[in-house]
């Protein structure tokens, strides 16, 4: 089956533990990218991958870091998380030009 | 710069139809999607629509696009108790980064 995974589903963490979010597609994807989704501001792009070692940031970036090894992976790191950065994220891929983009389930990240 | 809006909150009883609106301010995307997201679920694609058309039909889905107006919509006919979820209203950035640049959703609420 075509699909987007995301682990964890959900995360309960402290300020300062560094912790890594993986996002894996079996589509043989080039592009990745990874969203936060925040009540009332919609979805943010926050990083996003248009091929293996090609990463960039989105728009709202900072405290995130990404990397792109394998092309079917595209792992979210957070170096040292803040409370800011509780949130729903969200990692999606696609073809390059492609129309449509597939998102993964989503990770709820708590921040204590 | 590029910005997505929608109303926060619809709702509507069981058996009528549901419009679901918004604007977007950049004029070059070429496709504009809505997304569907249940509570504690992921993003589903309901549909999207290519900017050189005015409507598109899907079952019980109608997409109108007013490029002059930079206005999308989403009408759900016979809406039913399961429609209940956040819609959010996409369009592709420009730029050649495939991001995506969502509204910040409406939550439509179906009641019996």
């Amino acid at each position: 089956e075509a699909q987007v995974t995301q682990n964890p589903r959900y995360l309960i963490t402290v300020t300062g533990k560094k912790l890594t979010v993986t996002c894996s597609q079996n589509m043989n994807h080039e592009y990745m990218s990874w969203y936060r989704q925040d009540p009332g501001l919609g979805l943010r792009q926050i990083y996003y991958s248009m091929n293996v070692e090609v990463t960039d940031k989105g728009d709202v970036p900072e405290g995130y870091k990404v990397s792109r090894k394998e092309k079917r992976n595209f792992p979210l790191i957070l170096e040292s998380p803040s409370p800011n950065q509780t949130s729903l994220y969200f990692c999606a891929s696609s073809f390059w030009g492609q129309e449509t983009q597939y998102f993964g389930p989503g990770t709820r990240l708590l921040v204590l | 710069g590029e910005d997505v809006e929608q109303s926060l909150f619809l709702s509507v009883r069981e058996g009528d139809s549901s419009v679901i609106n918004c604007t977007y301010t950049d004029s070059s995307s070429t496709y504009l999607y809505w997304y569907k997201q249940e509570p504690g679920a992921g993003l589903q694609l309901l549909t999207y629509i290519f900017s050189n058309m005015d409507m598109k039909q899907d079952q019980r889905l109608t997409v109108l696009l007013n490029k002059k107006d930079k206005h999308l919509s989403l009408r759900i006919a016979d809406t039913q108790t399961g429609d209940s979820a956040i819609y959010f209203c996409a369009e592709n950035g420009s730029g050649n980064t495939g991001k995506l640049i969502f509204g910040q959703g409406t939550t439509l609420q179906v009641k019996p």
